[in-house]
């Protein structure tokens, strides 16, 4: 099973609103990944975590917090985001830690900032 | 620094036509290399992968070869189909401590009857 899953498929929120994107790998990979990406352009790395613990945050403001509370689970936890914020968040998970390690991603969640 | 650069298209062909889509890498090390597919409305798949000189990756029947000394990662296939209507992305992981994958801008691919 090579799959990654993210819930919900589209969200759709106000700026005041909070809510949470989750992914979910059962392939026991030990690093997951956030990535933004926006209409037209490449993914864009947000976070990285290695076993359980955060090693890579690429500046992303606060008002985006990941959080993985085991090795299967990763999520990313919204608050007071801005319309500009709306994007394709792609979760991503890999047998170890680079270097070399190949990246499966999941759909993806459609996020929607009114 | 690490940086790959893949031609912009769009990129428009009738079916079963030959495709070759050109990418480049500039790295420190010896980085593996991966072309990613993205089909409308819908996440990354992992296409193909390369991880040393000389490697061909292939799947699909899209084929790419690792060139050290042109410090290339064509992607090529000889028959497209209107199903590999996508947006392809070449990407690099670099070795030795960076965790991050570099992606080119994408290449979107329009394949018609």
């Amino acid at each position: 099973d090579t799959e990654v899953t993210q819930t919900p498929k589209h969200l759709v929120m106000g700026m005041t609103n909070k809510k949470s994107l989750k992914c979910e790998q059962h392939m026991g990979h030990r690093a997951m990944y956030w990535y933004k990406q926006k209409a037209k352009k490449p993914p864009e790395l947000m976070f990285v975590y290695s076993y359980e613990k955060l090693s890579i945050n690429e500046s992303v403001p606060s008002r985006f917090s990941p959080e993985c509370p085991n090795s299967s689970l990763l999520n990313l936890h919204l608050h007071a985001l801005q319309p500009e914020d709306s994007a394709l968040y792609l979760c991503a998970s890999s047998q170890a830690p680079p270097p070399g390690s190949l990246q499966y991603f999941g759909p993806g969640t459609r996020l929607t900032v009114l | 620094g690490n940086s790959v650069t893949q031609m912009e298209g769009p990129v428009t062909l009738s079916e079963e036509a030959f495709l070759t889509i050109n990418c480049t890498y500039t790295a420190t090390g010896y980085p593996s290399l991966f072309w990613y597919v993205q089909y409308p409305g819908e996440g990354l798949q992992l296409l193909l992968k390369a991880t040393k000189a000389d490697d061909k990756g292939s799947n699909k029947g899209f084929e790419a070869t690792y060139r050290k000394e042109t410090t290339s990662f064509h992607l090529e296939k000889g028959s497209v189909q209107v199903s590999d209507s996508a947006v392809y992305f070449c990407a690099l992981l670099t070795q030795g401590g960076s965790e991050k994958l570099v992606f080119g801008k994408g290449t979107k691919l329009t394949v018609n009857p």
